[in-house]
């Protein structure tokens, strides 16, 4: 079936550090792939999606880009800032709704 | 538009006693899903509601029910509840729920049976 991986957390990084958060899946067809966020107490946000292989999505200068060849949706961003501690989950889609999601990346940053 | 709204936010029950838990979706949004967030098992799919029909299910036993209202409102029900149900409930919704659509989360139900 279905399934995402991503890296174990937790993450610990400087301020103005570089993020690499890895995420590969196993997937049946050609699923679209999510990276969302939740902060502490919240629900989930989107970060960013991509909907076919090539794709890049980004937003609030994270990038993550469809790799069909290696089945992998890296989460990546130049320079990260305290506001981006929260928990990171890599996802895709599945029929009628379904989301199914990687275990959770727990992200800290120091200032 | 207002976001997708979760009621109640907090709800302490005990064990043997059921309980039910809202979700009001983006206005005109017709797909709503229910999912499960524990620290042991992540986040895992209940059920997902699109015209008040139940399109797809997750692997949760007949305790975890649900049913969405004319207006896309949903209810999610759990019955003779357990120590391990206790965990986030988030809904989300989307307009029709195919793949590519994003779903919106709502801020979740925290339920902690005693």
């Amino acid at each position: 079936g279905n399934s995402v991986t991503q890296m174990e957390g937790p993450v610990t990084l400087s301020e103005e550090a570089f993020l690499t958060i890895n995420c590969t899946y196993t997937a049946t067809g050609y699923p679209s792939l999510f990276w969302y966020v939740q902060y502490p107490g919240e629900g989930l946000q989107l970060l960013l999606k991509a909907t076919k292989a090539d794709d890049k999505g980004s937003n609030k200068g994270f990038e993550a880009t469809y790799r069909k060849e290696t089945t992998s949706f890296h989460l990546e961003k130049g320079s990260v800032q305290v506001s981006d501690s929260a928990v990171y989950f890599c996802a895709l889609s599945g029929w009628a709704s379904k989301i199914i999601f990687g275990s959770g990346t727990r992200l800290s940053i120091r200032p | 538009k207002a976001g997708v709204t979760q009621t109640p936010r907090y709800l302490i029950k005990t064990r043997g006693q059921q309980v039910t838990l809202s979700c009001s979706p983006i206005s005109g949004h017709r797909s709503v899903s229910w999912y499960q967030q524990t620290p042991g098992q992540g986040l895992q799919f209940l059920f997902e509601y699109f015209s008040e029909t139940q399109r797809n299910k997750g692997n949760f036993p007949g305790r975890f029910s649900g049913r969405q209202f004319s207006n896309s409102r949903s209810e999610m029900n759990v019955s003779t509840l357990e120590l391990g149900d206790s965990a986030l409930y988030l809904c989300a919704s989307s307009g029709t729920g195919t793949g590519e659509e994003t779903q919106y989360f709502g801020p979740g139900t925290r339920l902690l049976v005693l």
